[in-house]
């Protein structure tokens, strides 16, 4: 199958600063991806939409001036949590899409703990 | 994209058949079925997806009722390793909302 990196697989920050998360698509290019973010004992919550070329659409609740998303290239995209607050802490995961299927595969994860 | 309904958790002997149902009652009839797995502290990993007729591929087999408002997914014989969040999602091309799903308790 596909195969999803992320970097860094994780990160402790101090309060008030950024932290950018890559997602790469390793052997498939991926004109969309998807951020989902996930809490301790619950499910994938989906984020944005990420677009190669274009804007991200954010889901509704989520800050779009917060989550900066920026797709560089076709294996590419980037999460920046803007001045990070420990309500951030959390388990943040992307996912590709690879060729024209529906079929998501998705990066290992990366988990953000804000002191 | 359909709601959909699993158990919160189940239980199966190791080298036992796992059953995992899913009810997705509001299904439309282009919405594919798709399942995944999440290890802790892991991405999902695909399983098996399908419209209307059954599936099976290397790790699971998928069983769709005909009337596609529920699907069962099947792992043939269970290991200690197969223990997971299993989600069963209805997805039409466009994004993938994740439900609570099932918790597999994979047991010696």
């Amino acid at each position: 199958g596909a195969v999803v990196s992320q970097h860094p697989s994780w990160v402790i920050c101090k309060s008030g600063t950024s932290v950018k998360i890559e997602c790469r698509s390793l052997d498939f290019q991926a004109t969309t991806m998807f951020w989902y973010r996930q809490f301790p004992k619950q499910s994938l919550m989906l984020m944005a939409t990420s677009n190669e070329g274009s804007k991200a659409t954010y889901e509704q609740g989520v800050e779009k001036d917060k989550f900066l998303i920026n797709h560089a290239s076709l294996t590419l995209s980037t999460l920046t949590v803007t001045s990070a607050h420990p309500e951030d802490s959390s388990f943040y995961i992307c996912s590709a899409p690879q060729g024209g299927g529906g079929t998501q595969y998705f990066g290992p994860g990366t988990r953000l703990l804000v002191l | 994209d359909a709601k959909t309904t699993q158990p919160t958790s189940m239980d199966c002997a190791e080298g036992r058949a796992a059953n995992l149902p899913c009810n997705h009652s509001t299904i439309s009839g282009n919405e594919y079925v798709y399942w995944y797995r999440q290890i802790h502290s892991q991405g999902p990993q695909y399983i098996i997806h399908g419209l209307k007729n059954n599936e099976t591929n290397e790790m699971a087999s998928l069983i769709i009722t005909e009337d596609r408002k529920s699907s069962t997914l099947i792992l043939p014989h269970a290991t200690l390793r197969d223990t997971a969040v299993y989600y069963c999602i209805g997805y039409n091309f466009n994004k993938f909302y994740f439900g609570s799903g099932t918790k597999l308790n994979v047991k010696p």
